[in-house]
Order: structure tokens, then C-alpha cells, then sequence
């Protein structure tokens, strides 16, 4: 079965700074979600990307695919206070692509200090 | 997008009663699924919730354990019965309008006593 690995698990950095959190599967991927979550809610959509080589930015967010689509990597410019939660890479392998089962990597920590 | 809201938003309860949470989707979706977040750890897949028709559940998550009912294409529930204190977690709903973005509900936080 496909499984997903992140890191760091977890992060502090101080305001400001640029930081880049990581995605690795042990299979191709088909679909690469990214998701933030604050302690104890649901979950933001933030990115999804599909084609090898692909990247997606929103306001400070930038999400990556490698071309061999096995790695993704999610890139916080600037980090602000807001920024702070917990990231998750969520997978559809080949097996779940048209039926939307969603693996998830074990999150990581993302603390912003003032 | 898709909004989707679910209650309660969070309860605590006594070992061996069950509880019904409910999702809604503020539109039509095709799809609906309900995860587990245990305490410290990542979601893992429940079942996915067919309308019209049995959920389809995840190795490890009976029926009698998780029944589900999907009766439209916008709401759905999800019954932990038979509660225990490892049934402990945010549950938490998402649906996906089309093939691509899967929306997830704020999550029901369970503590059973």
C-alpha cells in the first residue's frame, strides 16, 4: 500500500523567515493534496497538483510536484503568525483515483514565533 | 468549493452509548466520505458514503461499529456505537464536488468517558 512521509515533523521558525515542508511517497502519485489544519479543527484545503513539474501559488504558499511525481514540497514565504497550524499531504494512488480515497502523511508542526 | 458543516462539534459520552453525527454540503457532491483523526495522528479513511446504497467501508471499520446513511446527494451521517474510550477522536467528513478538490467539514471532537 502506498504510504506518505513528511518532514520535518514539526518546525519553529521565527516571523519572517522561509521555511519549506516536505512530502515523500512510496508510490507515484495521482493527485497531491495539501491541507492545513489548526489543533482540534477540520481541515483548510489549500493546493492540489497532478502533473509531474507542476507548482501552484497562493499568497504566500507555494506547493511543487517533482516530475517523477513521488515528492512534493510546500514552501511558506514570509511566514506570519497565521501560518501556524499543522500540515498535512494527502495522496490518491492509482487505485483510488476515480474513487477519491485519500492517504495522509503524519502531519507536521508548524510553530511561528512573534 | 463546497461548505460543509457537521454537529455536534464536539461531545463527551459514556462508554457503551452511541452517538449520530451528521454532515451537510451546501451543494450536490458526488462524493462523501467520513475519516478518524485519533489523538496525535493523521486521518485514516472510515468508509466512503453511498447514496441510495451501503457505505463502502476500510479494512479494520465494520458497519456495526460505523453504520452510515447517505440519503441525498448533500447530507450524511455517521454512528459510532458501542463507545469505548479508544473510540476517542475528531471525526471528521469531506466530500469532492468533481474528481479533483476534496473538502473536508470542521470535525466532531468525541471524548468518551
Amino acid at each position: 500500500s502506498q504510504e506518505l512521509e513528511q518532514s520535518p515533523q514539526s518546525l519553529i521558525v521565527q516571523e519572517g523567515k522561509n521555511l519549506t515542508i516536505n512530502c515523500t511517497s512510496s508510490k507515484t502519485l495521482y493527485g497531491l493534496y495539501w491541507y492545513k489544519q489548526k489543533y482540534g479543527e477540520g481541515l483548510i484545503f489549500l493546493m492540489m497538483l497532478q502533473k509531474g513539474g507542476e507548482e501552484k501559488s497562493h499568497e504566500k504558499i507555494t506547493a511543487k510536484l517533482d516530475e517523477k511525481k513521488q515528492q512534493s514540497s510546500l514552501h511558506i514565504t514570509a511566514s506570519q503568525p497565521s501560518h501556524a497550524g499543522i500540515y498535512l499531504c494527502g495522496a490518491a494512488d492509482k487505485g483510488s483515483s476515480n474513487t477519491g480515497k485519500l492517504i495522509f502523511g503524519q502531519g507536521t508542526t508548524l510553530q511561528v514565533k512573534p | 468549493s463546497a461548505v460543509i458543516s457537521q454537529k455536534p462539534s464536539r461531545d463527551i459520552c459514556q462508554r457503551g452509548t452511541s452517538l449520530t453525527i451528521q454532515c451537510q454540503v451546501d451543494s450536490q457532491v458526488t462524493m462523501m466520505f467520513w475519516y478518524r483523526q485519533q489523538p496525535g495522528q493523521s486521518l485514516t479513511l472510515i468508509a466512503t458514503a453511498n447514496q441510495g446504497s451501503e457505505a463502502t467501508y476500510e479494512s479494520g471499520f465494520v458497519i456495526d461499529k460505523f453504520p452510515i446513511s447517505r440519503p441525498n446527494l448533500t447530507f450524511s451521517t455517521l454512528t459510532v456505537s458501542n463507545m469505548s474510550p479508544e473510540d476517542s477522536s475528531i471525526y471528521l467528513c469531506s466530500a469532492m464536488a468533481g474528481r479533483e478538490t476534496q473538502y473536508f467539514g470542521p470535525g466532531t471532537r468525541l471524548l468518551v468517558l
